[in-house]
């Protein structure tokens, strides 16, 4: 079955970039998606990508896809403390079926 | 507009017992899809609904059971509780035709088993 992997924790400092990474083996995906989960709330749609881009950017948020590598990363320019949460990489198809969600990396900002 | 209201929020249950959780779709949205979220396994997804069809089912025993309503409201049923069932459970809309949009979640219900 397809695998999306993500490291768990991540620590920056505020007003840095945060880069949260991703890795998948099931390349047939046509949407890769971003979320983020705030405590004791459900999943929040950030940004989504195509499997036919290679970079998409809104605001703050630049999603950069690397399908040789399988590789998913967002980047979150002058990260805030309101940016600390758990950001799920997801993948999904080409009909509105199951989306495979990452582990979550957990986002945590020092002053 | 309103978003996707899940409810009861919080639930305490015991070992052995039934629940039903409850799930309003944004207006207009027709799938409606389940997703368990615990802190050993992540997000595993549960079932996907779409005009009252079950179009997809994930790797869970048969005591997990939904259905959708002609209103696109959707339930889940999990029977003969155990302590594992304890996590939050999400529910998530999306509009068919559009998919690249993903799915708008709603806050959970977070069911104890105790």
């Amino acid at each position: 079955g397809e695998d999306v992997e993500q490291s768990l924790f991540l620590s920056v400092r505020e007003g840095d970039s945060s880069v949260i990474n991703c890795t998948y083996t099931d390349s047939s995906s046509t949407y890769l998606y971003w979320y983020k989960q705030e405590p004791g709330a459900g999943l929040q749609l950030l940004t989504y990508i195509f499997s036919n881009m290679d970079m998409k950017q809104d605001q703050r948020l630049t999603v950069l896809l690397n399908k040789k590598d399988k590789h998913l990363s967002l980047r979150i320019a002058d990260t805030q403390t309101g940016d600390s949460a758990i950001y799920f990489c997801a993948l999904g198809g080409s009909s509105a079926s199951k989306i495979i969600f990452g582990s979550g990396t957990r986002l945590s900002i020092r002053p | 507009k309103a978003g996707v209201t899940q409810t009861p929020r919080y639930l305490i249950k015991t070992r052995g017992q039934q629940v039903t959780l409850s799930c309003s779709p944004i207006s207009g949205h027709r799938s409606v899809s389940w997703y368990q979220q615990t802190p050993g396994q992540g997000l595993q997804f549960l079932f996907e609904y779409f005009s009252e069809t079950q179009r997809n089912k994930g790797n869970f025993p048969g005591r997990f059971s939904g259905r959708q309503f002609s209103n696109s409201r959707s339930e889940m049923n999990v029977s003969t509780l155990e302590l594992g069932d304890s996590a939050l459970y999400l529910c998530a809309s999306s509009l068919e035709q559009v998919r690249g949009y993903g799915y708008t979640f709603g806050s959970g219900t977070r069911l104890t088993v105790v």
